[in-house]
């Protein structure tokens, strides 16, 4: 069965303090990997797709880095601003599956 | 352009009513589809549709249904509300093509089954 699985569930960062979320994944021919931004009381917000391993995508303080078995979004100095949570998702056919995601809180 | 409404907002049913909830989208999409959003559980499918006429299940398509009679709307009906649905429910859609394109979400509709 296709299972996505995020770690860590939570995560604390003081401003300026670089981490990384991980996304681990097992699906029967992956169409795509993708992350998402949400906001408390908001729906998600696209981030980005990957759609094999070795590939990369960069967006201000994000980069998403993706292998054969797990994603790695990796958030460099970050601001109060990033804080959200951030979920992975997978698409095998028409369906996608969800990871429960990371909320990830940046202090000032 | 609006993207993907949701209406309403907040609901809430006692156990056994009935309800819809409305989904509409103005970006021309082929594909809509429902989530539900469960605390650690992230997002599950419930139903979703291909284009006007053509629905199908997802992970969880017990207790709902649905139909597509226009590009632009895709409603969720609850046939007899039980707690177990309590849940956040998000409406979204994306063009369809060879390669996976960008989702988009509605704000969401919360709610509560007493």
């Amino acid at each position: 069965e296709d299972q996505v699985t995020q770690s860590p569930e939570a995560l604390r960062l003081q401003e300026g303090e670089s981490s990384s979320l991980n996304c681990s994944y097992t699906v029967s021919g992956l169409r795509g990997l993708f992350w998402y931004r949400q906001d408390p009381g908001k729906g998600p917000e696209f981030l980005f797709t990957l759609y094999s391993a070795g590939e990369e995508k960069e967006k201000e303080r994000l980069k998403a880095t993706l292998t054969k078995k797990e994603s790695f979004l990796h958030i460099t100095a970050p601001k109060p601003e990033d804080s959200a949570t951030y979920l992975c998702a997978v698409q095998a056919y028409n369906d996608m599956r969800f990871g429960a995601g990371t909320r990830l809180t940046v202090k000032p | 352009n609006a993207g993907v409404t949701q209406t309403p907002k907040f609901q809430v049913l006692k156990t056994g009513q009935s309800m819809t909830l409305q989904c509409a989208q103005d970006m021309n999409h082929e594909y809509m589809s429902w989530y539900r959003q469960d605390p650690g559980m992230g997002l599950r499918l419930i139903h979703y549709s291909v284009g006007a006429g053509i629905t199908d299940q997802g992970e969880v398509p017990n207790g709902y249904n649905v139909s597509r009679s226009t590009t632009e709307d895709f409603p969720l009906r609850l046939l007899s509300a039980a707690p177990s649905q309590t849940s956040v429910y998000f409406c979204a859609s994306r063009k369809t093509g060879t390669t996976y394109n960008e989702q988009f979400f509605g704000p969401g509709t919360r709610l509560t089954v007493l």
